[in-house]
Protein backbone atom coordinates (compact mmCIF):
# COMPACT_ATOMS: atom_id res chain seq x y z
CA UNK A 1 0.00 0.00 0.00
CA UNK A 2 2.80 2.43 -1.07
CA UNK A 3 3.80 3.58 2.21
CA UNK A 4 0.28 4.45 3.48
CA UNK A 5 -1.33 3.51 6.82
CA UNK A 6 -4.88 4.35 7.84
CA UNK A 7 -6.19 4.03 11.60
CA UNK A 8 -8.48 2.80 12.87
CA UNK A 9 -9.36 0.38 10.14
CA UNK A 10 -12.65 -0.58 11.75
CA UNK A 11 -14.69 1.37 13.95
CA UNK A 12 -18.15 1.51 15.04
CA UNK A 13 -19.68 4.50 16.75
CA UNK A 14 -22.53 6.25 17.46
CA UNK A 15 -25.23 9.19 15.81
CA UNK A 16 -23.77 12.04 16.77
CA UNK A 17 -20.63 11.39 18.47
CA UNK A 18 -17.13 13.17 17.05
CA UNK A 19 -14.88 10.69 15.01
CA UNK A 20 -11.28 11.12 13.67
CA UNK A 21 -9.89 8.98 11.16
CA UNK A 22 -5.57 9.27 10.54
CA UNK A 23 -4.11 8.41 7.58
CA UNK A 24 0.03 8.45 7.93
CA UNK A 25 2.27 8.33 4.78
CA UNK A 26 6.11 7.54 4.58
CA UNK A 27 6.68 8.56 0.70
CA UNK A 28 6.59 12.59 1.67
CA UNK A 29 4.20 13.35 -0.86
CA UNK A 30 2.89 16.73 -1.29
CA UNK A 31 -0.63 15.32 -2.45
CA UNK A 32 -2.95 13.87 0.43
CA UNK A 33 -6.58 13.16 -0.03
CA UNK A 34 -9.58 11.33 1.88
CA UNK A 35 -12.27 9.73 -0.53
CA UNK A 36 -15.16 7.69 0.77
CA UNK A 37 -16.30 4.65 -1.28
CA UNK A 38 -20.58 3.54 -1.61
CA UNK A 39 -22.28 1.32 -3.73
CA UNK A 40 -23.04 2.67 -6.99
CA UNK A 41 -21.01 6.15 -6.42
CA UNK A 42 -17.89 5.02 -6.71
CA UNK A 43 -15.15 6.71 -4.85
CA UNK A 44 -16.32 10.72 -4.19
CA UNK A 45 -13.51 12.77 -3.03
CA UNK A 46 -14.28 14.95 0.37
CA UNK A 47 -11.27 16.87 1.35
CA UNK A 48 -7.84 17.58 -0.45
CA UNK A 49 -4.51 18.34 1.01
CA UNK A 50 -2.02 20.15 -1.51
CA UNK A 51 0.77 21.09 1.67
CA UNK A 52 0.81 21.54 5.23
CA UNK A 53 -1.60 23.19 6.79
CA UNK A 54 -2.91 23.68 2.75
CA UNK A 55 -6.52 22.00 2.28
CA UNK A 56 -9.67 22.41 0.05
CA UNK A 57 -13.09 20.64 -0.03
CA UNK A 58 -14.02 18.20 -2.49
CA UNK A 59 -17.58 17.30 -3.67
CA UNK A 60 -18.83 15.40 -0.65
CA UNK A 61 -17.30 17.73 1.94
CA UNK A 62 -20.31 18.88 3.73
CA UNK A 63 -19.88 17.04 7.81
CA UNK A 64 -16.06 16.57 7.33
CA UNK A 65 -13.32 18.64 8.17
CA UNK A 66 -9.35 17.80 7.99
CA UNK A 67 -6.26 19.39 9.01
CA UNK A 68 -2.75 18.57 8.11
CA UNK A 69 -0.20 19.69 10.55
CA UNK A 70 3.06 17.67 9.40
CA UNK A 71 3.68 16.11 5.95
CA UNK A 72 3.12 12.70 6.87
CA UNK A 73 -0.44 12.61 8.77
CA UNK A 74 -3.96 13.45 7.51
CA UNK A 75 -6.38 13.50 9.54
CA UNK A 76 -10.27 13.59 8.78
CA UNK A 77 -13.53 14.51 11.12
CA UNK A 78 -16.30 13.46 11.58
CA UNK A 79 -17.92 16.16 13.43
CA UNK A 80 -21.10 14.75 14.38
CA UNK A 81 -21.38 11.10 13.02
CA UNK A 82 -24.79 10.86 11.02
CA UNK A 83 -26.06 7.24 9.12
CA UNK A 84 -25.33 8.56 6.02
CA UNK A 85 -21.74 8.46 6.57
CA UNK A 86 -21.62 5.27 7.05
CA UNK A 87 -19.14 3.77 4.47
CA UNK A 88 -15.53 2.61 3.66
CA UNK A 89 -13.24 5.80 3.69
CA UNK A 90 -9.59 5.75 1.83
CA UNK A 91 -6.90 8.16 2.02
CA UNK A 92 -4.62 8.64 -1.12
CA UNK A 93 -1.19 10.25 -1.79
CA UNK A 94 0.62 11.34 -4.38
CA UNK A 95 3.53 13.26 -5.75
CA UNK A 96 2.34 15.08 -8.73
CA UNK A 97 -1.22 15.55 -8.10
CA UNK A 98 -2.43 12.53 -11.20
CA UNK A 99 -1.63 9.11 -10.13
CA UNK A 100 -3.03 8.92 -6.78
CA UNK A 101 -1.75 5.49 -4.32
CA UNK A 102 -4.85 4.61 -1.77
CA UNK A 103 -4.17 2.94 1.69
CA UNK A 104 -6.13 0.01 2.77
CA UNK A 105 -9.27 1.67 3.73
CA UNK A 106 -11.63 2.07 7.14
CA UNK A 107 -14.94 0.67 7.89
CA UNK A 108 -16.64 3.16 9.47
CA UNK A 109 -20.15 1.85 10.73
CA UNK A 110 -22.73 4.75 12.47
CA UNK A 111 -25.57 3.33 14.50
CA UNK B 1 -24.83 12.11 -17.39
CA UNK B 2 -21.88 11.09 -15.60
CA UNK B 3 -18.34 12.64 -16.57
CA UNK B 4 -17.49 8.58 -16.66
CA UNK B 5 -19.07 5.82 -17.61
CA UNK B 6 -18.25 2.72 -16.68
CA UNK B 7 -20.06 -1.05 -17.03
CA UNK B 8 -20.37 -2.56 -13.46
CA UNK B 9 -21.01 -5.85 -14.92
CA UNK B 10 -20.21 -8.10 -13.27
CA UNK B 11 -18.35 -10.05 -16.01
CA UNK B 12 -17.75 -13.51 -15.96
CA UNK B 13 -14.69 -15.41 -18.08
CA UNK B 14 -13.24 -18.64 -18.23
CA UNK B 15 -10.25 -19.16 -17.26
CA UNK B 16 -7.11 -18.27 -19.93
CA UNK B 17 -9.80 -15.82 -21.70
CA UNK B 18 -9.09 -12.34 -22.61
CA UNK B 19 -10.83 -9.78 -21.11
CA UNK B 20 -11.96 -5.99 -22.42
CA UNK B 21 -12.90 -3.49 -19.44
CA UNK B 22 -13.89 -0.03 -20.92
CA UNK B 23 -14.82 3.54 -19.53
CA UNK B 24 -16.33 5.96 -21.47
CA UNK B 25 -16.00 9.94 -20.62
CA UNK B 26 -16.99 13.28 -22.07
CA UNK B 27 -15.11 15.80 -20.35
CA UNK B 28 -12.29 16.00 -23.87
CA UNK B 29 -9.51 18.22 -21.25
CA UNK B 30 -8.44 14.36 -19.68
CA UNK B 31 -4.97 14.02 -21.02
CA UNK B 32 -3.98 10.95 -18.04
CA UNK B 33 -5.69 7.93 -17.61
CA UNK B 34 -5.67 5.34 -14.86
CA UNK B 35 -6.47 1.66 -14.01
CA UNK B 36 -7.06 0.60 -10.82
CA UNK B 37 -7.48 -3.15 -9.34
CA UNK B 38 -9.55 -3.16 -6.49
CA UNK B 39 -9.42 -6.76 -4.70
CA UNK B 40 -13.02 -7.08 -1.70
CA UNK B 41 -12.22 -5.62 1.17
CA UNK B 42 -8.67 -3.77 0.06
CA UNK B 43 -7.74 -0.50 -1.31
CA UNK B 44 -7.34 0.45 -4.96
CA UNK B 45 -4.17 -0.46 -6.54
CA UNK B 46 -2.88 1.50 -9.35
CA UNK B 47 -2.41 -0.99 -12.55
CA UNK B 48 -1.72 1.21 -15.48
CA UNK B 49 -0.82 4.74 -16.16
CA UNK B 50 -1.41 6.17 -19.56
CA UNK B 51 -0.29 9.68 -20.97
CA UNK B 52 -2.85 11.06 -24.23
CA UNK B 53 -3.46 8.90 -26.41
CA UNK B 54 -1.97 5.16 -27.71
CA UNK B 55 -1.31 1.92 -25.75
CA UNK B 56 1.25 0.81 -23.31
CA UNK B 57 1.96 -2.88 -22.62
CA UNK B 58 2.85 -4.45 -19.00
CA UNK B 59 3.15 -7.60 -18.82
CA UNK B 60 -0.42 -9.34 -19.77
CA UNK B 61 -2.03 -6.29 -19.33
CA UNK B 62 -2.90 -3.86 -22.22
CA UNK B 63 -4.01 -0.31 -21.90
CA UNK B 64 -5.65 1.72 -24.32
CA UNK B 65 -6.80 5.20 -25.48
CA UNK B 66 -8.95 6.14 -27.75
CA UNK B 67 -9.23 10.27 -27.33
CA UNK B 68 -11.05 10.92 -30.45
CA UNK B 69 -13.43 8.55 -29.41
CA UNK B 70 -13.22 9.38 -25.77
CA UNK B 71 -12.82 5.75 -24.79
CA UNK B 72 -10.29 3.59 -23.12
CA UNK B 73 -9.62 0.23 -22.43
CA UNK B 74 -8.11 -2.41 -20.15
CA UNK B 75 -6.85 -5.57 -22.35
CA UNK B 76 -6.31 -8.57 -19.55
CA UNK B 77 -4.63 -11.78 -21.54
CA UNK B 78 -4.59 -15.42 -20.54
CA UNK B 79 -6.90 -14.23 -17.38
CA UNK B 80 -6.29 -15.71 -14.15
CA UNK B 81 -8.34 -16.57 -11.48
CA UNK B 82 -6.01 -14.29 -9.39
CA UNK B 83 -7.41 -11.02 -11.67
CA UNK B 84 -10.98 -11.37 -10.56
CA UNK B 85 -11.49 -8.02 -8.44
CA UNK B 86 -13.36 -4.42 -9.21
CA UNK B 87 -11.34 -2.77 -12.32
CA UNK B 88 -11.93 1.24 -12.24
CA UNK B 89 -11.24 3.40 -14.50
CA UNK B 90 -9.99 6.77 -13.56
CA UNK B 91 -8.87 10.34 -15.72
CA UNK B 92 -7.42 13.51 -15.23
CA UNK B 93 -6.70 16.78 -16.65
CA UNK B 94 -3.56 18.20 -17.48
CA UNK B 95 -1.28 20.87 -15.30
CA UNK B 96 1.65 19.72 -13.40
CA UNK B 97 2.52 21.39 -10.39
CA UNK B 98 -1.17 21.76 -9.06
CA UNK B 99 -3.90 20.00 -7.98
CA UNK B 100 -5.94 18.16 -10.79
CA UNK B 101 -9.13 17.10 -9.89
CA UNK B 102 -9.25 12.60 -10.96
CA UNK B 103 -12.39 11.30 -11.77
CA UNK B 104 -13.33 7.68 -11.09
CA UNK B 105 -15.62 5.65 -12.83
CA UNK B 106 -17.78 3.29 -10.65
CA UNK B 107 -15.73 -0.18 -11.49
CA UNK B 108 -16.37 -3.05 -13.90
CA UNK B 109 -16.45 -6.11 -11.06
CA UNK B 110 -14.84 -9.32 -12.73
CA UNK B 111 -14.92 -13.10 -11.66
CA UNK B 112 -12.58 -15.28 -13.83
CA UNK B 113 -13.65 -18.97 -13.47
CA UNK B 114 -11.11 -21.64 -12.91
Amino acid sequence: DAGITQSPRHKVTETGTPVTLRCHQTENHRYMYWYRQDPGHGLRLIHYSYGVKDTDKGEVSDGYSVSRSKTEDFLLTLESATSSQTSVYFCAISFRGDEQYFGPGTRLTVT
Amino acid sequence: QKEVEQDPGPLSVPEGAIVSLNCTYSNSAFQYFMWYRQYSRKGPELLMYTYSSGNKEDGRFTAQVDKSSKYISLFIRDSQPSDSATYLCAMSGTGSGGYQKVTFGTGTKLQVIP
